[in-house]
């Protein structure tokens, strides 16, 4: 059974923190890895690609190791804005499906 | 920037019913998916869809779904006879061919069956 597994959180951070999520993935045939971000009730939004040279998006950084399946992502200077839950992603197959991990829920304090 | 849309937001309906969920696609885009989320779970898999047709579908995805492209705009997922644990988000996504897997989603629809 593919999987996606993820810190369980939650995180709770005061503004300006840096915090870390971790995830893993079972499915060693994956190629394509996400981070998406999704709010209370809302549709998941795409936060970045994980590419595996690493890969920087202004505050966001994204870390993958396929030799061990796991794949982080680093929020520096956290905002209020940022409190929403974090879901790992990775794809289960040659048609694009996407395999969610259950998600880690950040929230940012003032 | 163009979006996924779905509707409608909010459908409930009775167990038993047959209810169909609405999805439009950005433009051209060719893949298209349908995903669920049961409340305070993980978002689910259920089927893809290109060239009118299946490409691939989860075991959830049982003969009580199915999905059609009507015309060149509209992309529906039905539900012949709904039950309560039917009961979730439904979220329609899309993507260009050959894109890296990049899924855009449309705001979901929250099906509540009675």
């Amino acid at each position: 059974r593919k999987e996606v597994e993820q810190d369980p959180g939650p995180f709770n951070v005061p503004e300006g923190a840096t915090v870390a999520f971790n995830c893993t993935y079972s499915n060693s045939a994956s190629q394509s890895f996400f981070w998406y971000r999704q709010d209370c009730r809302k549709e998941p939004k795409l936060l970045m690609s994980v590419y595996s040279s690493g890969n920087e998006d202004g505050r966001f950084t994204a870390q993958l190791n396929r030799a061990s399946q796991y794949i982080s992502l680093l929020i520096r200077d956290s905002k209020l804005s940022d409190s929403a839950t974090y879901l790992c992603v990775v794809d289960g197959g040659s048609q694009g499906n996407l395999i969610f991990g259950k998600g880690t829920k950040l929230s940012v304090k003032p | 920037e163009p979006e996924v849309t779905q509707t409608p937001s909010h459908q409930v309906t009775q167990m038993g019913q047959e209810v169909i969920l609405r999805c439009v696609p950005i433009s051209n885009h060719l893949y298209f998916y349908w995903y669920r989320q049961i409340l305070g779970q993980k978002v689910e898999f259920l089927v893809s869809f290109y060239n009118n047709e299946i490409s691939e579908k989860s075991e959830i995805f049982d003969d009580q779904f199915s999905v059609e492209r009507p015309d060149g705009s509209n992309f529906t997922l039905k539900i012949r006879s709904t039950k309560l644990e039917d009961s979730a988000m439904y979220f329609c996504a899309s993507i260009e061919v050959g894109g890296a897997y990049e899924q855009y989603f449309g705001p979901g629809t929250r099906l509540t069956v009675t």
